[in-house]
């Protein structure tokens, strides 16, 4: 079974960009998370969406905004990109059903302001 | 609000020794807690869960963890540990949807697991 797919493995952006980061649940999984992980600050969730629905949001600004796709697939778009935005942002994705699912994690998205 | 305190940075072992990776945690109501494992330039890999029952949970590569509710611990442990098992170590509480968790997950803020021969 294949895992999380994410894509592009690096991503290299200068201030002020937009940045598009691309993540593939698991096959039958249909919530998808997003987190970042920057130096310092640990893991923080941004993003989790299930059935095409935004369902929860962490504590980051409204330039950091995704969708679901009818497949499950899913898209974060970091808009006005700033040099703190460098991170490595890892999409993760669960079962719905059965609500204490654990997530299971892509490789991850590593992204560099310039 | 839910928190994770992972206390330690670092831990050093021996192999073959006995090792654990501390974990505390805040939530309301009952917790559900995670274990997740970071190798270099990897994604996370999950290693364990508690949602309810035996206290002593058993999860890959070797690993378990104990929750404690008086405590509001749940340690990772392994018998004997392994020059591979070097890696980052996170802790995870899960929120509960009906309280607005939202089923995020919370994590600590890493413990690094040095293991030398």
């Amino acid at each position: 079974e294949a895992g999380v797919t994410q894509s592009p493995t690096h991503l290299i952006k200068t201030r002020g960009q937009q940045a598009t980061l691309r993540c593939s649940p698991i096959s039958g999984h249909t919530s998808v998370y997003w987190y970042q992980q920057a130096l310092g600050l640990g893991l923080q969730f941004l993003l989790w969406y299930d059935e095409g629905e935004e369902r929860n949001r962490g504590n980051f600004p409204p330039r950091f905004s995704g969708r679901q796709f009818p497949n499950y697939s899913s898209e974060l778009n970091v808009n006005a990109l700033e040099l703190e935005d460098s991170a490595l942002y890892l999409c993760a994705s669960s079962l719905m059903k059965g609500l204490y699912n654990e997530q299971f994690f892509g490789p991850g998205t590593r992204l560099t302001v310039l | 609000a839910q928190s994770v305190a992972q206390p330690e940075d670092q831990v050093n072992v021996a192999e073959g020794n006995p090792l654990t990776v501390k974990c505390t945690y805040s939530v309301s109501g009952n917790p559900y807690l995670f274990w997740y494992v970071q190798y270099p330039n990897r994604g996370l890999q999950f290693l364990l869960k508690y949602i309810t029952g035996d206290n002593l949970v058993k999860g890959s590569y070797g690993f378990e963890a104990e929750f404690n509710k008086s405590q509001t611990s749940f340690h990772l442990k392994k018998p004997s540990a392994l020059v591979s098992d070097s890696a980052l170590y996170f802790c995870a509480v899960r929120g509960y949807i009906l309280t607005g968790g939202g089923n995020k997950l919370t994590f600590g803020t890493g413990t690094q697991l040095k293991v030398e021969l």
